[in-house]
């Protein structure tokens, strides 16, 4: 069965800082995509990052970064010099590419306050 | 680029009464999708759409009824409206890479 957890339900760190958010998945398929999604505190729902299971390279857009590891099933996001910006609540979600009708499993999210 | 759009923004109404929640995409994207944010609860399913009329249950359908005469439009209807169902309602699309796009959502309170 195909599953998304976040552990962190809240971190809060002060401006600056680096924060890593967790996210480890669980799925049958050898062919799936992992996200990335942040809400910040006016609710839109922003797309950050999609990769697939077959690129495992690290992505780095700026402050931002993602470490994707098959073999510990974990999809991590850092973000690096955090900014008051930055205060959101961040989704990790998963599709499976075969029967998944591109739907997306969702994990629960973190919320992420960085504090000035 | 409009991309996609919800309305209304807010809304209240009362318990029984019909609401539908509009959603509209510019993109021609093929799956479309209905949320629902709780707090506590995460983003929920309500239904998808694959195309033009062919939609689905999602994980919390009970309640809503959604159309898809048009490729770009996939209203969602609540036939008698309930206080269990005020909450914020997202609607998304999406294409063959899997990536959801969403709407602003629809806050909507049932009195």
């Amino acid at each position: 069965a195909q599953k998304v957890t976040q552990a962190q339900t809240e971190i809060s760190v002060v401006e600056k800082e680096d924060v890593t958010l967790d996210c480890v998945y669980e799925t049958r398929d050898t062919t799936y995509y992992l996200f990335w999604y942040k809400q910040p505190p006016s609710g839109e729902l922003v797309f950050l990052i999609r990769r697939n299971s077959f690129d495992e390279q690290n992505e780095i857009s700026g402050r931002y970064s993602w470490n994707f590891q098959k073999s510990t099933s974990s999809f991590n996001f850092t973000i690096t010099a955090s900014q008051v910006v930055d205060s959101a609540v961040y989704f990790c979600a998963l599709s499976e590419a075969v029967d998944s009708n591109y739907q997306l499993i969702w994990g629960a999210g973190t919320k992420l306050i960085i504090k000035p | 680029d409009a991309g996609i759009t919800q309305s209304p923004r807010y809304k209240i109404t009362e318990t029984g009464r019909q609401v539908t929640l509009m959603c509209h995409q510019t993109w021609s994207h093929s799956y479309m999708f209905w949320y629902r944010q709780d707090l506590g609860h995460g983003l929920r399913l309500i239904y998808y759409s694959a195309a033009a009329d062919i939609t689905d249950k999602g994980e919390v359908p009970d309640g809503y009824v959604v159309s898809r005469s048009k490729t770009e439009n996939f209203p969602l209807t609540l036939e008698s409206a309930t206080r269990s169902q005020t909450s914020v309602y997202f609607c998304a699309s999406s294409e063959t890479d899997y990536t959801q796009y969403f709407g602003p959502g629809t806050r909507l309170t049932v009195l």
